[in-house]
């Protein structure tokens, strides 16, 4: 069954230094998702993706954050100076989005997360 | 501001047990409802879709049922198995977002 990976399993960083989160999508799916869970706390959304741009993104998703599909295959994260607050699971997901819109009935399908560690 | 709520935090049940847990959500401008199985180290696994006011779906000995008009959806277990403990995960759509508000979930032990 086609599932979402993502890598590392485990990245740990000096706060300062950028940081690259690679997932791989599902390779029909046209819609991509970043989220995150700090320790204890929600599970919580970051940004979508669609057509090769940002279509939504959080309060959270400030200009440390970008994302990128770099090739036809893979997504990525990028956190420019990382902080001790951005320590926490990040989750990679992608949906069908055969709709073409925002706001579906499409299941967003997750990958394991990639736990970031900023020392 | 919405807020999604789960409950109880955590469940611990025998073998055999059926079970039940709870998600509430704003009912306004609701969208759709989606659960997930998270086991530790794996991937969120997504159990259901839910849209429609009365709606119950099912997948083997889990099932689920939503009301929107009073903002609720519950989760069923029948005859838990130990291979069901995991944390059970609620997340709300609304219209006009990709977005979805995710509850703190339910963590359920299920011990043989």
């Amino acid at each position: 069954e086609p599932e979402v990976t993502q890598t590392p399993s485990h990245q740990v960083t000096q706060m300062g230094q950028e940081v690259i989160l690679r997932c791989v999508p599902i390779s029909n799916h046209l819609y991509f998702y970043w989220y995150r869970q700090i320790l204890g706390q929600k599970v919580e959304f970051l940004v979508s993706f669609y057509n090769n741009e940002i279509s939504e993104k959080s309060e959270i998703f400030d200009d440390q954050f970008s994302v990128e599909r770099p090739d036809g295959s893979n997504f990525t994260l990028k956190i420019r100076s990382t902080k001790l607050e951005d320590s926490a699971m990040y989750f990679c997901a992608s949906s069908e989005g055969t709709s073409g819109g925002i706001t579906s009935t499409d299941t967003q399908y997750f990958g394991p997360g990639t736990r970031l560690t900023v020392l | 501001i919405l807020n999604v709520e789960q409950s109880p935090q955590s469940l611990h049940v025998q073998e055999g047990d059926s079970t039940n847990f709870t998600c509430s959500f704003p009912s306004s401008n609701f969208y759709a409802l989606h659960w997930y199985r998270w086991e530790t180290a794996k991937s969120p696994e997504a159990l259901f879709v839910m849209t429609l006011n009365g709606d119950e779906k099912k997948k083997g000995r889990i099932s689920a049922t939503l009301n929107t008009k009073e903002g609720y959806s519950y989760l069923y277990i029948k005859g838990s198995q130990p291979e069901d403990s995991a944390t059970y995960l609620c997340a709300s759509l609304s219209y006009n977002t990709d977005k979805l508000i995710f509850g703190t979930g339910t963590r359920l032990q299920v011990f043989p």
